[in-house]
């Protein structure tokens, strides 16, 4: 069983729409939780971080963390077109060790 | 930008010799994490440095070594060189105050193993 799992998509919105991502995580004693978002060709860049159950909003994006079944979500409000790229869910355990899932391609259509 | 630097941006190397990637942490960080990045893959653990000390080490086997030094900057050294060490190699730094909550990565040396 892999430590993190997503669909690797590809997911494909319409511009203004909600994209809605997903992610679950196999170790019950993960602590925190990471979106990153990776353009192609280039590095992962942070978006956000969750470590208590419930939602975490920052401006367009919200972060949902449900430790009982293992679930965080990201949602992606009034989606445009610079955010399509590979979004790369990461849960870090304990030992300081960090495990990504294989990511989520996302396109917004025009 | 994240105040992250990596070399080099790219390599190659034939099976069985040794390669040194460098990483520089973004300024006031002491952390650094290293990972490996198959094509279409998410970034695997390799190990993470704290104050010269390893602190952490995912399922890599000891070809993969590091170091970390007082400017906090590292290196991580494969020995024995095998294609599928072909990847993208990326680091995170961090900062103990914010412990382990937020990795900055630098843009990564992508490594071809011929």
């Amino acid at each position: 069983q892999k430590e993190v799992e997503q669909n690797s998509g590809p997911l494909s919105v319409p511009e203004g729409a909600i994209a809605s991502l997903n992610c679950t995580y196999s170790d019950r004693g993960s602590q925190s939780f990471f979106w990153y978002r990776q353009y192609s060709g280039k590095s992962p860049e942070l978006i956000m971080f969750i470590y208590s159950n419930g939602d975490k909003e920052d401006g367009r994006f919200t972060a949902q963390l449900n430790k009982a079944s293992q679930y965080v979500s990201l949602l992606i409000r009034d989606s445009q077109p610079s955010d399509s790229a590979t979004y790369l869910c990461a849960v870090k355990k304990s030992g300081n060790q960090f495990y990504f899932g294989t990511g989520t391609s996302l396109t917004v259509i025009p | 930008e994240t105040g992250v630097t990596q070399s080099p941006t790219h390599l190659i190397k034939t099976r069985g010799q040794q390669v040194t990637l460098r990483c520089s942490s973004q300024s006031g960080h002491n952390t650094v994490s290293w990972y490996q990045q198959a094509l279409g893959q998410g970034p695997q653990f390799i190990f993470q440095y704290y104050r010269e000390e390893e602190n952490g080490r995912g399922n890599f086997p000891p070809r993969f070594s590091g170091l970390q030094f007082p400017n906090y900057s590292s290196e991580l050294n494969v020995n024995a060189l095998e294609l599928d060490d072909s990847a993208l190699y990326l680091c995170a730094s961090s900062s103990a105050r914010d412990f382990q909550e937020t990795q900055y990565f630098g843009p990564g040396t992508r490594l071809l193993v011929l």
